[in-house]
């Protein structure tokens, strides 16, 4: 059981809309920044999101995060084959010191 | 651009200790915490601690008992032990840099796996 919690899957067709949740608490999400995690088949994971809502260079403007008190989303719009990969959220935990993972939400793309 | 390698054994005996090392290219170790997350088959990603050029750690508590980090700046690589393995332990293990806040992991290490067999 993941400290911070995702949907174990989400699917949509091309060029749906689509939103996976992360839900946490008041020593995580509650006072620290969410970061977003793409992992593609085979793949160490890739920096989506940081700092709640922040997109890296080289991530298309599809993809948007946001924050509101415990909880985060990572919005994608216009969804696109290559979307189809796991989605982690994470955070760092004042009452752990440490960081914790939500479990992970599979994006299928139908 | 920083590139990390991560390498050790691939196969482990239980109840002895796993040892992977981080190689660090393209950019100092300074100012930056460098991590280490593990991710079972079929799983997902478990963070298992970090370390700083100051010697500052910190571990996730449900292995805290078990796991040792160190840094060698000058050769540009971090290591992991993680002793008294089990199949539990068993998953690919990942390296990662952490950026000006924490839990931002970029970039990441390709992975390395290891099976712990009895």
């Amino acid at each position: 059981q993941s400290d911070l919690t995702q949907p174990s899957s989400v699917s949509a067709t091309p060029g749906q809309p689509v939103t996976i949740s992360c839900s946490g608490s008041n020593s995580n999400i509650g006072s620290n920044y969410v970061f977003w995690y793409q992992q593609l088949p085979g793949s160490a994971p890739t920096l989506l999101i940081y700092t709640n809502n922040r997109r890296p260079s080289g991530v298309p403007d599809r993809f948007s995060g946001s924050k509101s008190g415990t909880s985060a989303s990572l919005a994608i719009s216009g969804l696109r084959s290559e979307d189809e990969a796991h989605y982690y959220c994470a955070a760092w935990d004042d009452s752990l010191s440490g960081v914790v993972f939500g479990g992970g939400t599979q994006l299928t793309v139908l | 651009q920083v590139q990390l390698q991560a390498s050790g054994p691939g196969l482990v005996k239980t109840s002895e200790t796993l040892s992977l090392t981080c190689s660090v290219s393209g950019d100092s170790m300074i100012a930056y915490y460098w991590n280490w997350v593990r991710q079972p088959a079929g799983g997902g990603l478990e963070w298992i601690g970090r370390i700083h050029v100051s010697g500052s750690t910190n571990y996730n508590p449900s292995l805290k008992s078990r796991v040792t980090m160190t840094l060698d700046t000058s050769k540009k690589f971090f290591s992991l032990s993680l002793k008294s393995v089990t199949a539990a332990d068993t998953a690919v293990y990942f390296c990662a840099r952490e950026a000006t806040r924490r839990a931002w992991f970029d970039p990441w290490g390709q992975g390395t796996r290891v099976t712990v067999f009895s």
